[in-house]
């Protein structure tokens, strides 16, 4: 079964840093291309950030030089790094697997929560 | 950016019978090369994280009621639940993949009349 369960979600100040952790299981980590996937609330999705299987990556642009993707195929691990963190990125923080045959969202995270307020 | 716009926002359909879910974008999805439309559905409900519905338009992904299904080509799209359930309730969201960044709809909040 495939598992995706996210971490490190919380309250932070406007400016303050948080790092995400995303842990994988249920199927070949290092093989598929994974995302950050956001929703504020009542809004819809919004993706943020992809990393290939390579490492190869991509940002909204909103979030360039503020976020950092990367992952550790041996912890089968995603990360989101996000630093000088705004009000508007107040949202539940997804990771998503990329299909292997289709660029959907085949698998989701029940997500974790980022709160940004003084 | 490809822009989604979804309509209706709220939709009631009594248990049993038919909702329709419209999505248009702001360009076309459908990529010339290979004739196929970059367009999917995801079901979420309370709570949940997004489910993939639909692929491709049209494409139910595994373990998905044939209830649902999708048509459209383009820019204009829809989602029909032939027969409304009570598990059906839920938003629903459209999301192109032709081009970076991936865009959703705003959501259609699907409840029983």
């Amino acid at each position: 079964e495939v598992l995706l369960v996210e971490s490190g979600g919380g309250l932070v100040q406007p400016g303050g840093s948080l790092r995400l952790s995303c842990a994988a299981s249920g199927f070949t980590f290092s093989t598929y291309e994974m995302n950050w996937v956001r929703q504020a609330p009542g809004k819809g999705p919004e993706w943020v950030s992809y990393i290939g299987s390579s490492g190869s990556t991509i940002y909204k642009d909103s979030v360039k030089g503020r976020f950092t993707i990367s992952r550790d195929n041996a912890k089968n691990s995603l990360y989101l790094q996000m630093n000088s963190l705004r009000v508007e990125d107040t949202a539940v923080y997804f990771c998503a697997r990329r299909g292997a045959a289709v660029a959907v969202y085949d698998y989701w995270g029940q997500g974790t929560r980022v709160t940004v307020s003084s | 950016d490809i822009v989604m716009t979804q309509s209706p926002d709220f939709l009631a359909v009594s248990l049993g019978e038919r909702a329709t879910i419209n999505c248009k974008s702001s360009q076309s999805v459908l990529y010339s090369s290979n004739n196929k439309n970059y367009l999917a559905w995801y079901q979420q409900k309370s709570g949940q994280p997004p489910k993939l519905l639909i692929y491709w338009a049209s494409t139910r992904e595994s373990g998905v009621p044939d209830r649902f299904s999708g048509s459209g080509s383009g820019t204009d799209f829809a989602l029909t639940i032939s027969s409304l359930q009570a598990e059906d309730v839920a938003v629903y969201y459209c999301q192109q993949y032709y081009s970076t960044p991936r865009t959703f709809g705003q959501g259609t909040k699907l409840e029983i009349k």
